[in-house]
């Protein structure tokens, strides 16, 4: 109950593509849900996050959907550029409890 | 700047040795965790701290130990015990929870062992 999983594994889109991330939970306590971007060689930073009462919430290019109901959410990067090239890490928080991530996804965006 | 710092940031070692990484944050924050990242299993949780002088186990924490004298500093010391000690480290920090707010990464350790 306590995972997140994450979908897919790897992902490469043309640029100016909508790539979409999709990750899904069963814990109905989870109350938090961010997305974390990585580089190579980096650590992960906070890219977005969204809590269950809003469906959806966009920043700049990026929007994250959430479905309660379904126990889903989902990140879609408008109009992707090859400095969007990274890893990208869902995770949720149940409580007062740490975050829990999910597998990762590689993002490649091709010129 | 505020920040964590991680040390050092590539490490080799010796099977049967202990290695000790470092992690310091200027942040003011009270939470602070490690996680450990192998290719394509995510990031998991080793050990956490929300106060000084008090840590808790993660999903991971079998061969592992830490210690919080210090609210900036959160050592995650890698033991003989650990059978698979290859993976990059990660610490971070937080505010209180991090379902409260952001969780700040540091750059990472990469520890190989020979």
């Amino acid at each position: 109950q306590q995972q997140v999983k994450q979908s897919p594994q790897s992902l490469i889109v043309q640029k100016g593509g909508i790539p979409i991330i999709n990750c899904a939970y069963e814990n109905t306590a989870f109350d938090y849900f961010p997305w974390y971007q990585q580089f190579p060689g980096k650590g992960p930073a906070l890219l977005i996050a969204i809590r269950p009462d809003v469906s959806e919430k966009k920043e700049g290019r990026f929007t994250i959907s959430f479905n309660k109901s379904a126990k889903q959410f989902s990140l879609h990067i408008m109009d992707s550029q090859p400095g969007d090239s990274a890893t990208y890490f869902c995770a949720a928080a149940p409580g007062n409890t740490p975050l829990v991530f999910g597998k990762g996804t590689r993002l490649s965006v091709i010129a | 700047d505020g920040g964590i710092t991680q040390s050092p940031k590539y490490l080799f070692r010796k099977e049967g040795q202990n290695v000790t990484l470092s992690c310091e944050q200027n942040l003011n924050h009270d939470a602070m965790y490690w996680y450990r990242q192998d290719p394509g299993q995510g990031l998991r949780l080793i050990y956490y701290s929300q106060i000084v002088n008090d840590f808790q186990k993660g999903d991971i924490a079998e061969g592992y130990s830490v210690s919080r004298e210090k609210k900036e500093s959160f050592p995650l010391t890698v033991t003989s015990a650990q059978k698979n000690p290859t993976a990059f480290y990660l610490c971070a920090s937080s505010i209180l929870w991090t379902n409260t707010g952001e969780l700040f990464f540091g750059e990472g350790s990469r520890l190989t062992v020979l």
